[in-house]
């Protein structure tokens, strides 16, 4: 079963941040927090991955609780071509059902 | 520099025929993995490798068997196919066990 929880589905306006939210209660101490998307059912990418600290890319920002338990992947200025399903994951690389983001105009 | 290079991109098998999914990568890396991705759904793990000559059961290994005999190459192989099998199967690969993963671009294949 996956370990991670994510909503199912998100809009979010063309121009506003997305804020795409990850449960993941049962990481453990030496474990990072992976984001991945796909666009259409091209292969997965990379977007940013974190230990405990914030990080910040050129794609995105993540946002980890103190407690590890759950985390946030932010798009600061979300467009039409960030339309795709994202996913959070572990150093395991098992994914869950992920969360379609849908960019409105 | 490729990265991650599966083949073949689309394959139509007969229930029961056998075949074998490569997945190359250029980039030295040590782990790689197979995944299965259904209509509507996430990726699930089939098979994974810690190296050249290893390999590992992920969550939905039966029907399914790999082979890691080089380190740039990772074999998926199905010996005899069902329509269950029908999927889009995804390989990834990366450096270590903290590392980004790349994914090559997919192989859609279809059991009749």
């Amino acid at each position: 079963d996956a370990k991670t929880t994510q909503p199912p589905s998100m809009d979010c306006a063309e121009g506003r941040a997305a804020n795409l939210p990850c449960n993941h209660s049962t990481i453990s101490g030496n474990e990072y927090v992976y984001w991945y998307r796909q666009i259409h059912s091209q292969g997965p990418q990379y977007i940013i991955h974190g230990l405990k600290n914030n990080e910040t890319n050129e794609m995105a920002s993540l946002i980890i609780t103190e407690d590890r338990k759950s985390s946030t992947l932010i798009l600061p200025h979300a467009t039409l071509r960030d339309t795709a399903v994202y996913y959070c994951s572990y150093n395991d690389m098992r994914f869950g059902a992920g969360t379609r983001l849908t960019v409105k105009p | 520099n490729a990265g991650v290079t599966q083949t073949p991109k689309f394959r139509v098998l007969k229930t029961g025929q056998s075949m074998t999914l490569l997945c190359a990568q250029d980039m030295n890396h040590e782990y790689m993995y197979w995944y299965r991705q259904d209509p509507g759904m996430g990726l699930r793990l089939i098979h994974y490798s810690v190296g050249e000559g290893t390999t590992a059961k992920g969550e939905v290994p039966d029907g399914y068997n790999v082979s890691r005999l080089k380190k740039q190459n990772f074999l998926l192989g199905l010996e005899s196919a069902a329509p269950s099998q029908t999927s889009v199967y995804f390989c990834a690969s990366r450096m270590d066990r903290g590392a980004e993963a790349f994914f090559g671009q997919g192989t859609r294949l279809t059991v009749v």
